[in-house]
């Protein structure tokens, strides 16, 4: 299965801050998936990021807060803006791995102040 | 609406028993359920994938079970250890190009 590299693995922020989090996978994959899960909560899909197309957001989720890159098959990045406390959250990336099984990566733990 | 539920939210268990998970979902028509284990402040490591059309799945210690009919799936751990102590997670794909999250349980083996 596919091995995925997460950067930062976590981090503090200043509220009004903007933080990028790197996605790199070490083979290609069509489709790559961000998910939040906040603390005591299961995991909630943000987008799908697909190569070549603006990625598909979820309901609750704007790509104003939460800009999505994909510049090839191999690499995603998340930004999540304009940071308030709510955002403190660790933030995933997965990749779909053949009949839809998803690998995750290790996971960007974000804590606002 | 697609909801996929863990029950119970904690388990503490001795070193050396048997246990099973739960995990329902409301929908019937899925295309496949995945078992995943999660370290605290860490990521995701798969179990066992069930396909839609499997009834159960092994894999050393850990078996999956599923039941469409009645939305149910269980894991059952054998001769539980300390290093099995994680929040193990259901995810269900209901056919629309996502998993859908259950809230977890969180197993402590005691021992």
């Amino acid at each position: 299965s596919a091995v995925i590299s997460q950067k930062p693995s976590r981090d503090i922020c200043q509220r009004g801050t903007s933080l990028t989090i790197q996605c790199q996978v070490d083979s290609q994959v069509t489709m790559m998936f961000w998910y939040r899960q906040q603390p005591g909560q299961s995991l909630t899909l943000i987008a799908t990021a697909n190569q070549g197309s603006e990625a598909t957001y979820e309901s609750g989720f704007v790509i104003d807060k939460f800009p999505i890159s994909r510049p090839n098959l191999t690499f995603s990045t998340l930004t999540v803006s304009n940071m308030s406390p709510e955002d403190s959250s660790i933030y995933l990336c997965s990749v779909g791995a053949g009949a839809n099984v998803l690998t995750f990566g290790a996971g960007s733990r974000l804590t606002v102040l | 609406k697609q909801e996929v539920t863990q029950i119970p939210a904690a388990l503490s268990v001795p070193e050396g028993e048997n246990l099973v998970l739960n995990c329902s979902f409301t929908d019937s028509a899925i295309y496949n359920l995945q078992w995943f284990r999660q370290d605290p402040g860490k990521g995701l490591t798969s179990l066992l994938l069930i396909q839609s059309s499997q009834r159960e799945q092994t894999s050393g210690r850990l078996n999956a079970s599923l039941d469409k009919s009645s939305g149910r799936s269980t894991l059952y751990i054998a001769a539980s250890q300390p290093g099995d102590s994680a929040t193990y997670l259901c995810a269900v794909h209901f056919g629309n190009e996502k998993l859908t999250f259950g809230t977890g349980t969180r197993l402590t083996i005691i021992p």
